[in-house]
């Protein structure tokens, strides 16, 4: 089984900063990596997949980065409505995914 | 547009069986893979099992042993997935998702688009 660590566990900030999110995997995943945003009482929703490429309808500041075991998805000027938390999920061996950072207001 | 619609909420007493449908429209069936994926409360996601365009189920065996059953009607476009001998800890949310692409494209093993998620209570 692939683990997948993220960090920090929580991530306080404004709106308007940046933020960076980090995903490591216990071992190669190549760039077979996604995120996901999760609001309270709804389903995730698809942001990055294949560890670089938007999904249909992801405003351009979000990006991902990485490859291998080392992935980050970068949010480059925060909104509202991104407070949320982030998961990322892995496709290299079946699929698994990391344990999730809260994105808050500071 | 594609749609996930899932079962209503369930409450099991321990030892029981429970089964989730998810009922899909808006696409081709039987050329994405459906998944599921469950998130006990206040926890993060877990992936449960998987139904290829042929029918063909993966579970994730490591974690569920053969407690997990993952199946399909292609005559209404629905998928099932059944969880047996429950135990409190299967409290969650469970939520089917389809496939990003279908079976031809180089791009999937993502979930996207999700249904509403199915709550299932696990108590005596």
């Amino acid at each position: 089984e692939i683990v997948l660590t993220q960090s920090p566990a929580t991530l306080s900030l404004s709106p308007g900063e940046r933020a960076t999110l980090s995903c490591r995997a216990s071992q190669s995943v190549s760039t077979y990596l996604a995120w996901y945003q999760q609001k309270p009482g709804q389903a995730p929703r698809l942001l990055i997949y294949d560890a670089s490429s938007r999904a249909t309808g992801i405003p351009a500041r979000f990006s991902g980065s990485g490859s291998g075991t080392d992935f980050t998805l970068t949010i480059s000027h925060l909104e509202p409505e991104d407070f949320a938390v982030y998961y990322c999920q892995q496709r290299n061996n079946w699929y698994s995914f990391g344990q999730g950072t809260k994105l808050e207001i500071k | 547009q594609v749609q996930l619609v899932q079962s209503g909420a369930e409450v099991k007493e321990p030892g029981a069986s429970v089964k989730v449908s998810c009922k899909t429209s808006g696409y081709t069936f039987t050329n994405y893979f459906m998944h599921w994926v469950r998130q006990a409360p206040g926890q993060g996601l877990e992936w449960l099992g998987t139904i290829n365009p042929s029918g063909v189920s993966t579970t994730n065996a490591q974690k569920f042993r053969e407690r997990v059953t993952v199946t399909r009607d292609t005559s209404t476009s629905t998928v099932y997935i059944e969880l047996r001998s429950l135990r409190s800890d299967d409290t969650a949310v469970y939520y089917c998702a389809r496939d990003v692409a279908d079976y031809r494209s180089p791009t999937g093993g993502y979930f996207d688009p999700w249904g509403q998620g199915t709550l299932v209570t696990v108590s005596s």
